[in-house]
């Protein structure tokens, strides 16, 4: 079965200071990994994605995220923070199937702040 | 960029009462899902649905619960009887026929709110 785990249900960092939000999955097959930001009071936003092409994939506002194979790791990270950047942040993973049915499982989420 | 609508974006409703809740897919989309999220939780599914039927629902999915395509743009979702436990944040979610990715598209979300 698939599992996301976020560590940090709650994440400061300063502005311009690196953002780290980490992600371990779990899953018996090769997975899709995604990112979401979701802004108060608002719905989904897909950040960025992971096909099983570049292991390194970049994403909306700077953002990117690394999968490790070896250590079950999407790890999302930004170089410079940004008071935009508070929000809640979700690691999700979807597996391809034989047949037409998926569905994603989402973390529980990291919400950043971003300190002044 | 087409994006999936859902309406309405509150919906208020009081225990017992019926609500529907209404989603428009992109166009050329052929899978779609109910996810839902209670607040300060993550976001849990609910049901996926591929070519008129249901292909996988949640525990969650009860005989309370249940997803129509009425016609060929929107996609329903009907909680019969509304619980205080049913508040929540219900997104809408779509997805291309060709599953390069699995990536699903979300709607803005319906906030329902059960007094």
């Amino acid at each position: 079965a698939q599992s996301v785990t976020q560590l940090g249900s709650h994440v400061s960092v300063s502005e311009g200071a690196l953002v780290l939000l980490r992600c371990n999955y779990s899953s018996s097959v090769p997975p899709y990994l995604f990112w979401y930001v979701q802004y108060p009071n608002q719905g989904l936003q897909l950040l960025l994605k992971y096909t099983s092409a570049a292991t390194l994939v970049k994403g909306i506002n700077g953002f990117e995220a690394e999968f490790k194979k070896s250590e079950t790791s999407f790890h999302l990270t930004k170089p410079s923070a940004h008071m935009s950047d508070a929000a809640e942040y979700f690691c999700a993973v979807n597996t391809p199937g034989m047949n037409r049915d998926d569905k994603i499982i989402f973390g529980k989420g990291t919400r950043l702040h971003i300190l002044p | 960029e087409p994006e999936v609508t859902q309406t309405p974006s509150h919906q208020v409703t009081q225990m017992g009462q019926e609500v529907i809740l209404r989603c428009v897919p992109i166009s050329n989309h052929l899978y779609f899902y109910w996810y839902r999220q209670i607040l300060g939780q993550k976001v849990e599914f609910l049901v996926s649905f591929y070519n008129n039927e249901i292909s996988e629902k949640s525990e969650i999915f009860d005989d309370q619960f249940s997803v129509e395509r009425p016609d060929g743009s929107n996609f329903t979702l009907k909680i019969r009887s509304t619980k205080l436990e049913d508040s929540a944040m219900y997104f809408c979610a779509s997805s291309p026929p060709l599953r390069s990715s699995y990536e699903q598209y979300f709607g803005p979300g319906t906030r329902l709110t059960v007094t």
